[in-house]
């Protein structure tokens, strides 16, 4: 069956705009997860959906970002006044339910210029 | 705070020699343990985990690990490492009350013909 996808796969702007990530979580997975991935490091962790909900958003660096899973399917990472801080690589995984394996995207790739 | 300690940030080997990657945590409760594959150009995918029971894991492509709650160790090993092996390895940890992940910093395997 179709993985975890994610869109764009590459996204190029400019310092100061705004953006937004897309996540499509393997059908059926009520927990969808955000994680950030800068080069050189592990994923970090961002927020953390059960259904619609967000279940724990303590990751998130500052309210410049924001993400919501309105139906609880599609979720999307949105990012405000971008800053080149930012530039990196941004994972979405999904489970079955909470604890349950987690299943990654092949990410996006954020560059601020 | 929980925390994953790699401490390999590289490990060259040859083809068919046995290899260890180490993983070290810390936390103040009980975790699920978990290592991670990331090919060249591809998604996270899961080696292994361990959530209870027998403290040897095994995974796929031959790996299996050791947990060591006396040591607070989680180390990867393989007996015969092929070219294939190739790839970012990240050892995670989770707490039992929470569903994220916490993703040490990774090592990167490389074989040698």
């Amino acid at each position: 069956g179709a993985g975890v996808s994610q869109t764009p796969s590459n996204k190029v702007t400019e310092k100061g705009k705004y953006v937004e990530l897309r996540c499509d979580p393997i059908s059926g997975h009520t927990a969808l997860y955000w994680y950030r991935q800068s080069l050189g490091q592990g994923p970090e962790f961002l927020i953390y959906f059960q259904g619609t909900g967000a279940a724990d958003d303590s990751g998130l660096p500052n309210d410049r970002f924001f993400a919501v899973r309105p139906e609880g399917s599609v979720s999307t990472l949105k990012i405000q006044r971008t800053e080149r801080g930012d530039s990196a690589v941004y994972l979405c995984a999904s489970s079955l339910t909470a604890k349950e394996t987690q299943y990654f995207g092949p990410g996006t790739r954020l560059l601020v210029l | 705070a929980q925390s994953v300690t790699q401490l390999d940030s590289q490990v060259p080997v040859f083809e068919e020699a046995p290899v260890e990657l180490r993983c070290n945590y810390s936390s103040s409760v009980s975790v699920y343990l978990f290592w991670y594959v990331q090919y060249p150009n591809q998604g996270l995918q899961l080696l292994l985990k361990y959530l209870s029971g027998s403290t040897l894991v095994k995974g796929i492509n031959g790996f299996e690990a050791e947990f060591n709650k006396s040591q607070t160790s989680f180390h990867l090993r393989k007996p015969s490492v092929h070219i294939s092996d190739t790839a970012e390895y990240f050892c995670a940890v989770s707490e039992l009350d929470t569903d994220k992940l916490i993703f040490g910093t990774g090592t990167r395997l490389q074989v040698f013909p």
